[in-house]
């Protein structure tokens, strides 16, 4: 069983197009996150949800839009693409929201943004 | 603010010779220290973490990992690497206190060869 999911895994589309990245974890944590790691491997937080509520927002352009229904969900929809949005997008989660807290993630969703 | 420098991108190894990757980090506060291992197009696996006490920290697949507050570094090391660890390696820490919210640096690419 997966501990994170995420899908798609990979996903190609063109500028101006609107996706969502879907993201489940079976750990029955409260925290969940989205991390954006770039063409150099860079890795940075995006947003972080402690059951279901925001508690991390970086300085993500207002295109990108966390939801989350529930708990154990944590989907990421991005508008109006744009060719600077190809990246790696992980999902991830923690038993809570401390900074002592380990994090699992998923595989990543490869957007390819043409 | 924190910040994390891996001072080496790559490293090449041969297999079954001893490795050190290099960790130093800036930080105004306490922080706790991870080290992850991503595998190729994979997501990123916790291998140990610093939180407090001992300053020399034992992980998975026998990486450990050396806590120096004077020097501001996490060295992490394994005295003889096989070539499943061919991976990229992410040093990170997050603050005490707060939300739990990782600062990656910018990996270090492990090349074991034969």
């Amino acid at each position: 069983d997966t501990a994170v999911s995420q899908t798609p895994k990979y996903l190609v589309t063109q500028m101006g197009n609107d996706k969502s990245i879907k993201c489940e974890q079976n750990l029955g944590h409260d925290t969940m996150y989205w991390y954006k790691q770039d063409s150099k491997k860079f890795l940075k937080i995006m947003f972080s949800y402690n059951n279901k509520e925001l508690i991390i927002n970086e300085t993500v352009p207002n295109r990108f839009s966390p939801k989350s229904p529930d708990k154990a969900h944590l989907n990421l929809h991005i508008n109006s693409l744009e060719l600077g949005d190809s990246a790696v997008y992980f999902c991830a989660s923690s038993p809570g929201w401390g900074g002592g807290n380990t994090i699992y993630f998923g595989e990543g969703s490869w957007l390819t943004v043409v | 603010a924190q910040s994390v420098t891996q001072l080496d991108s790559q490293v090449p190894v041969f297999e079954e010779a001893p490795v050190e990757l290099r960790c130093n980090y800036s930080s105004s506060v306490s922080v706790y220290l991870f080290w992850y291992v991503q595998y190729p197009n994979q997501g990123l696996q916790l291998l140990l973490k610093y939180l407090s006490g001992s300053t020399l920290v034992k992980g998975i697949n026998g990486f450990e990992a050396e806590f120096n507050k004077s020097q501001t570094s996490f060295h992490l090391r394994k005295p003889s690497v096989h070539i499943s660890d061919t991976a990229e390696y992410f040093c990170a820490v997050s603050d005490l206190q707060g939300a739990q919210k990782l600062v990656f640096g910018q990996g270090t690419r492990l090349t074991i060869n034969p």
